[in-house]
């Protein structure tokens, strides 16, 4: 299955509502999730089953979508945000990635 | 707590073998799959392959079918991503990590700190 995240990269300005969308080459119901990589740093999983924010993730972060499109939402982007944003799907092996959205700070 | 502790970097010359390991602590390793996860230089992450410990189930990407083996030894709770010989190509950092809730499929909450590879003449 592939995963088109879109855009690849953005700029936006603290306090800005940022989203980046995530398309499956097939239905996937709702088996997607999302993860933040920080320069240098191990991935974190901020989202999963598209929906469910995992334990200790701020509530400015969302998910939403079913089936093949999904979207992750930072409702007031913050400096730490600064990252590589990939989206995953786990509906059928192989596990796939997307190509991840880089997000910087205006 | 949940704790995925890998092996160190590894600087290697073409041809050559190498395993690295990821031991873990914390649950239940032979009710938990563990996964493999590589990120080339400045690129995005690829899944390789996973294996149940408990009895060894491997699965693996068909882009990594043939190119890399990962085994589980469950009396030291330790799985090992290992090949049989290197190419450049193979440079990256590699991280374990595992499943939510112990199915094969689900979301990756618990990440090693990874295991940079680097492969050159």
């Amino acid at each position: 299955i592939r995963l088109t995240q879109s855009p690849s990269s953005l700029s936006a300005s603290v306090g800005d509502r940022v989203t980046i969308t995530c398309q499956a080459s097939q239905d996937i119901t709702d088996y997607l999730n999302w993860y933040q990589q920080k320069p240098g740093q191990v991935p974190k999983l901020l989202i999963y089953t598209a929906s469910n924010l995992e334990a200790g993730v701020p509530s400015r972060f969302s998910g939403s979508g079913y089936g093949t499109d999904f979207t992750l939402t930072i409702s007031s982007l913050q400096p730490e945000d600064i990252a590589t944003y990939y989206c995953q799907q786990h509906d059928i092996l192989p596990i796939t990635f997307g190509q991840g959205t880089r997000l910087d700070i205006k | 707590e949940v704790q995925l502790v890998q092996s160190g970097a590894e600087t290697k010359k073409p041809g050559e073998s190498l395993k690295i390991s990821c031991r873990a602590s914390g649950f239940s390793f032979t009710e938990y799959w563990i996964a493999w996860v590589r990120q080339m230089p400045g690129k995005g992450l690829e899944w390789m392959g996973i294996i149940y410990p408990g009895d060894s189930d491997t699965r693996y990407s068909p882009s990594f079918q043939g190119q890399v083996t990962v085994s589980a030894d469950k009396s030291i709770n330790t799985a090992y991503l290992q090949w049989s010989s290197l190419k450049a190509s193979d440079t990256a950092m590699y991280y374990c990590a595992r499943p939510k809730g112990g199915y094969q499929l689900a979301a990756l909450d618990s990440w090693g700190q990874g295991t940079l590879v680097t492969v050159s003449s």
